[in-house]
């Protein structure tokens, strides 16, 4: 079956870096999405994926290794409004997203 | 250039009840996807539609359904509601279906169903 896993919670401390690990198994592989949600409103996207390696855009990177079906967003100089939910999503062969639960991401002063 | 948006934001409806919600994509997106979000079960897909066609469904019972519009609006209604059905109902729209491409959220329909 398809499955995708990424820690529930995870709490950090502002101005520190936290990197939220999701891994994923699918039939096929058409890259890794990342997704911010804040409580309340529409997620909106933050990075694909679909090659190894590190993406980076401002304080916010992501990491992919197709090989052990692997990723991970990388949050640098944490800020309060960091304070959300990361929902990670792998497309399948039929460029289906297939979605984790999220990781609701608590930013400590 | 506006967002998804969705109406209306927020539903109250008791058991047995049927609800339509609507979905307006970005200008020029064609496709319309539909999720249901419940805490700690993520995102569950409900079904894709382009073109005006069913391209997806999800694994949910017949008492959901969808269509399309030819301006690219889409509907989903649930007919006979059950208290189960009690989440936040997504629309995520993009310019194409069946390639690698971004899906953009709206801001939701709360449903909650007493």
């Amino acid at each position: 079956g398809q499955n995708i896993d990424q820690p529930t919670e995870m709490t950090a401390t502002e101005g520190a870096i936290v990197q939220i690990n999701c891994t994923y198994q699918t039939s096929g592989f058409n890259g890794l999405f990342w997704y911010q949600q804040h409580a309340g409103e529409a997620p909106t996207f933050l990075s694909y994926n679909v090659l190894d390696g590190l993406e980076e855009k401002g304080r916010f990177s992501s990491f992919l290794s197709r090989s052990k079906g692997y990723s991970y967003l990388l949050l640098k100089e944490l800020q309060m409004k960091d304070s959300a939910s990361y929902l990670c999503a792998a497309m399948d062969s039929n460029y289906q997203l297939i979605w984790g639960a999220g990781t609701k991401l608590i930013i400590k002063p | 250039k506006a967002g998804v948006t969705q109406t209306p934001r927020y539903l109250i409806k008791t058991r047995g009840q049927q609800v339509t919600l609507s979905c307006s994509p970005i200008s020029g997106h064609r496709s319309v996807s539909w999720y249901q979000q419940t805490p700690g079960q993520g995102l569950q897909f409900l079904f894709e539609y382009f073109s005006e066609t069913q391209r997806n469904k999800g694994n949910f019972p017949g008492r959901f359904s969808g269509r399309q519009f030819s301006n690219s609006r889409s509907e989903m209604n649930v007919s006979t509601l059950e208290l189960g059905d009690s989440a936040l109902y997504l629309c995520a729209s993009s310019l194409a279906s069946g390639d690698v491409d971004t899906q953009y959220f709206g801001p939701g329909t709360r449903l909650t169903v007493l």
